[in-house]
């Protein structure tokens, strides 16, 4: 248990469906992060937010829309996705961004696009 | 962009020992990290190195050598539940962090 917890674990959609992934971390860090893991790549760092503030955004497509309400939560909304686009998506956090600390991870969401 | 290389793939017996290679090319450097995933799960942190030199945790020891762009992870007393993915992760001048593919340790019996 790293104190960043993810839901749903599992996720089947379509092309057309519209969905949104939820991270919340219990740690009091003020950076939030979101990555995709394919199977056999490197994670790839999709989205950065320190207190609130979109600070990266790593020519991601618009088809993914990040939302950070205040610093424990974070949500990765979904929309005409791709089948490429299946792979599990992390969630982390950090004290800060730009700090001297590690980040620590949610458990991720495996998704599935059909 | 970064350039993170690891083994794919390395088996060892229960008890004996494994290194795990890592280098790489960033713009800029400050601090590598290992961090091992188990399967289905979030990667946990296992070390961190941003000066040259040994550290050691337990049976798990990190080594960094910045000018030649290396690290390895030693992984001593190997049991079965060390049986994971092993990622290394560099954090460039901007604080971001890039990873390699990670490296998939089975323990064998």
């Amino acid at each position: 248990e790293t104190g960043v917890t993810q839901t749903p674990r599992h996720l089947v959609m379509g092309m057309t469906n519209k969905k949104s992934l939820k991270c919340e971390q219990h740690l009091g860090h003020n950076a939030m992060y979101w990555y995709k893991q394919s199977a056999k790549k490197p994670l790839e760092l999709m989205f950065v937010y320190n207190f609130k503030e979109q600070t990266e955004n790593n020519s991601v497509p618009s088809r993914f829309s990040p939302e950070c309400p205040n610093s424990s939560h974070l949500f990765l909304h979904l929309h005409t996705l791709q089948p490429e686009d299946s792979a599990l998506y992390l969630c982390a956090s950090s004290p800060s961004e730009g700090g001297g600390e590690t980040q620590y991870f949610g458990p991720g969401t495996r998704l599935l696009v059909l | 962009g970064q350039n993170i290389d690891q083994p794919t793939e390395m088996t060892a017996t229960e008890g004996a020992i494994v290194q795990i290679n890592c280098t790489y090319q960033t713009s800029g450097f400050n601090g590598l990290f290992w961090y091992q995933q188990h399967a289905g799960e979030a990667p946990t942190f296992l070390s961190y190195n941003v000066l040259d030199g040994l550290e050691e945790k337990g049976r798990f020891s990190s080594f960094l050598s910045r000018s030649k762009g290396y690290s390895y992870l030693l992984l001593k007393e190997l049991q079965m539940k060390d049986s994971a993915s092993y990622l290394c992760a560099v954090r460039d001048r901007d604080y971001k962090l890039s990873f390699g593919a990670g490296t998939t340790v089975t323990v064998r019996a």
